[in-house]
Formats: structure tokens, sequence, C-alpha cells
């Protein structure tokens, strides 16, 4: 049981580049969730998905697309990386439909985008 | 009426003291309070949590205090050790919505 997992660990990207990050959970959990964490700002939900085959902003959704790809997979896309969205992300996943209950969270993706 | 509000910023206590983290929320709908620990280079983990239904809940060293008519809880640590050493961070949200986080809280227990 590996609980939530992210790749990559790390990743440096160039202003414009695009990447996707990965996120899968073997909770079989119907909630998954993206934030995102900078200094002195907490953590800031950017995605969420409360249940396979919907998907909702959070505070701070631009510049960033997701994809719940099945009930284990919720993927987070930058698809022009701005300096702005050098932080670490961190996916989550929760097993209360319809409740706001305890959140899993993965190990994180470190990101600097140049 | 979304913010969660998160003081101290960055706190250092004495091995054995008592640390205290409090924070503030707005929306008088939100009826689930977590606290999340995360050690540095890993993800947060759920600590403890409160439902307004009660004004304090213990579990070992860390309670939750709840004051449901200022709006505000806090974490309370007692016997310090330096393995709380860690960045704490409050939430709050409602049924069927989702979790607004606090600034978060560095603290340093030293030996």
């Amino acid at each position: 049981n590996a609980g939530v997992t992210q790749t990559p660990k790390f990743q440096v990207l160039k202003t414009g580049q695009s990447m996707t990050l990965q996120c899968a959970q073997d909770m079989n959990h119907n909630s998954m969730y993206w934030y995102r964490q900078d200094p002195g700002m907490g953590l800031r939900l950017i995605y969420y998905s409360a249940s396979e085959g919907t998907t909702d902003k959070g505070e701070v959704p631009n510049g960033y697309n997701v994809s719940r790809l099945n009930k284990r997979e919720f993927s987070l896309r930058l698809e022009s990386a701005a300096p702005s969205q050098t932080s670490v992300y961190f996916c989550a996943s929760s097993d209360l439909v319809g409740l706001a209950g305890e959140q899993f969270f993965g190990p994180g993706t470190r990101l600097t985008v140049l | 009426q979304q913010q969660v509000k998160q003081s101290p910023q960055s706190l250092i206590v004495q091995k054995g003291g008592i640390s205290i983290i409090n924070c503030a929320y707005e929306n008088t709908a939100f009826d689930y309070f977590p606290w999340y620990q995360q050690f540095p280079g890993k993800g947060p983990a759920l600590l403890i949590a409160i439902r307004p239904d009660v004004s304090e809940k213990k579990e070992g060293r860390f309670t939750i205090s709840f004051n449901k008519s200022a709006k505000q809880f806090s974490l309370h640590i007692m016997d310090s050790q330096p393995g709380d050493s860690a960045t704490y961070f409050c939430a709050a949200g409602r049924r069927g919505g989702k979790l607004i986080f606090g600034q978060g809280t560095e603290l340093s227990v030293k030996p």
C-alpha cells in the first residue's frame, strides 16, 4: 500500500515549456486534489476532483489544467510554464464522498521554472 | 470569507515547554478543523482534527482548543520535544467542500 505517489520528484523547466505532473493513489479514494506550497502562503488549492469524471477549480487555477484519468490517477498540466509557477506541488486524496475529511498527501514535486 | 489566518509564522520553544499555534477563520459554515504536520521534504500528514460540537480534543501531547463564538482554534503541544520540530498547518472546511489552509507555522524545539 503505497498511499499517494507523485512523479517526478524534481523538475526544472524553461519559461514556456510544458509538463505534466502525475499523481496516483491506491486507497480507492473518490476525491483528489492538487495544491501548491509557497513560503508564507500555506497550501493553496489549484484544482480538485470530487469523483471520477469531475473536476473543479480551486483558489489558484490560472495556468493549469487537470485530468482525472480514472479513479486512481489525477494529473496536473502546465501548458506554458512561467517563473511564478516555481513551487512545490502536492497531490492529495480523501475518502469521504461529499464530506471534508482527512486528506492524505503525496511526497510532492519540486518544480523550478527558469 | 474563505480565509484562515494562522499565527505565529515561526516559533521557538525549549524542550519540555508548551507550543501554542493559533488560527482564525471567517466562514461560519465551516464544520471541520484539522491540523497537519509537515517535516522537511515530506508531504503534510493529519495530526489531529476537531468538529465544532466540542470545545477541546486531546490526543497524547497534542490538544485542539476550539472557540466557536470567536471563530478561533488553537493547537497546544505539551512537553514539546525536538522531534516535534516541523511546520504545522491549520485548516478549515465544510461538509461537501474543500479545505482552506492557514499560512503555516515553523516550530523549532531546542534541546
